[in-house]
């Protein structure tokens, strides 16, 4: 069965600093793809980032990159310049064609 | 921008009672999706549908059944309420099934007593 493992339930980051989130998978599969979403406090759960599993690329957004191994099947998001708006739950996810697998999230907390 | 909107934030029902929770999205997607979040279990699903009146049992399916009349609409219904449904549910869409990205709605606490 395919898993999704977010072994730090929460964290906490100074504003400013870098914070990276782990997470990994398992799967059997070639082609897939993974995400990280956000779901800030009484908030919509949003996409942060994707990556193609292809892609051998690491994926880019703004101040959100993931460092993609998968050979290790690691896909952990690195925050840099850490902003109180930050402050959210974040759900790595795999994509399982027809349905999404999620981890059980990790609770991250920006300081001032 | 999709626009994925649930009926209610907060909802609080008797056990036993019989509760409609609706979600709607305005992207004309094809996949429409429901997902139960609990603390520490993440999110798991419950029901998907792929187009009007098709569904599929998702991972934890039993005490709920859902209904799919139109494409824009999606709705889970719990036949007869139990305390151990008291959750955050969440609806989704998204326009291809295997690749695209899921769009969620902001979620309904149901709290049943």
């Amino acid at each position: 069965a395919q898993t999704v493992t977010q072994s730090q339930p929460e964290m906490s980051v100074q504003e400013a600093e870098t914070v990276t989130l782990s997470c990994t998978y398992d799967t059997s599969e070639n082609n897939y793809y993974l995400f990280w979403y956000k779901q800030p406090p009484s908030r919509q759960m949003i996409l942060v980032i994707r990556q193609e599993a292809y892609k051998q690329q690491n994926a880019t957004e703004n101040r959100f990159s993931v460092n993609f191994q998968k050979a290790a099947k690691s896909f952990s998001l690195k925050i840099s310049d850490s902003q109180l708006g930050d402050t959210a739950m974040y759900f790595c996810a795999f994509m399982n064609p027809g349905k999404l697998i999620f981890g059980t999230g990790t609770l991250l907390a920006v300081q001032p | 921008d999709v626009k994925v909107t649930q009926s209610s934030r907060y909802l609080v029902k008797r056990t036993g009672e019989k509760v409609f929770l609706e979600c709607v999205q305005d992207m004309d997607h094809e996949n429409m999706f429901w997902y139960r979040q609990d603390p520490g279990l993440g999110l798991r699903l419950i029901y998907f549908s792929y187009d009007v009146k098709m569904k599929e049992k998702g991972d934890i399916p039993e005490g709920y059944s859902v209904s799919r009349e139109k494409k824009e609409r999606f709705s889970l219904i719990l036949e007869s309420a139990s305390t151990n449904q008291t959750s955050m549910y969440l609806c989704a869409s998204t326009l291809l099934l295997s690749t695209d990205t899921q769009y969620f709605g902001p979620g309904t606490r149901l709290t049943v007593l």
